[in-house]
């Protein structure tokens, strides 16, 4: 178990509609990641928050959306959801950022129909 | 990422053999990360090495960071059942603050 949790752990859902994810990070994290893995992309780097701040921004569409909260859970907003939106989504944390260990969630999986 | 290159893609050894996976950077690396993941399941932190060339064990696994080759290794001694899955290395270079994985080795070990 790493510390970090995510909900829900599975999430079936329709094209074109909207779902929210949610992190819980580590006691003691600052640093919140955000990961899509799908069989043909692999795992690709969305966005990090860093003790409410955007800090880094990756491969993430326009239609999804995050946010860190004062008590440092995060939030991954994702709307319009098409098919190709169907992956695993974990979230990762860390104390800060810079050359430390990312701990990663056991991930929700979304599969939209 | 194909700034990332992981080798081989899958691997089958039979119970009690060495094994040997290998990760290699188009760019410079800063950090080198592994992790492993039982499908669909989270990633487990497994060792982390840093630029300037690296080498770190954990029971049976050992992994080294080649700073002139930008290449990393992860070497199983006596594999056993417990080692089977899929090992990521993940890159940090320096430029930001997130991590760009390679796509995968799975290994399956045979009893």
């Amino acid at each position: 178990d790493s510390g970090v949790t995510q909900t829900p752990k599975h999430l079936i859902t329709a094209t074109g509609q909207r779902v929210t994810l949610r992190c819980s990070p580590r006691s003691g994290d600052l640093s919140v990641y955000w990961y899509q893995q799908s069989l043909d992309q692999g795992l690709q780097f969305l966005i990090q928050y860093y003790n409410g701040e955007e800090r880094a921004k990756g491969n993430i569409l326009e239609r999804f959306s995050a946010q860190q909260f004062p008590d440092l859970h995060s939030e991954l907003n994702l709307s319009s959801l098409e098919l190709g939106d169907s992956a695993l989504y974990f979230c990762a944390s860390s104390v800060a950022g810079v050359l430390e260990t990312q701990y990663f969630g056991p991930g929700t999986r979304l599969l939209v129909l | 990422s194909q700034e990332l290159e992981q080798s081989p893609q899958s691997l089958i050894v039979q119970e009690g053999k060495n094994l040997t996976i290998n990760c290699t950077s188009s760019k410079t690396l800063y950090g080198l990360y592994w992790y492993k993941q039982k499908y669909g399941e989270g990633l487990i932190f497994l060792m982390m090495l840093q630029k300037g060339g690296e080498e770190k064990s954990h029971e049976k696994i050992t992994a080294k960071l080649d700073e002139k080759k930008q290449q990393s290794s992860l070497h199983i001694t006596a594999s056993q059942p417990s080692h089977a899955g899929i090992y990521l290395c993940g890159a940090f270079y320096g430029d930001d603050y997130k991590l760009s994985f390679g796509a995968g080795t799975t290994v399956t070990v045979r009893a």
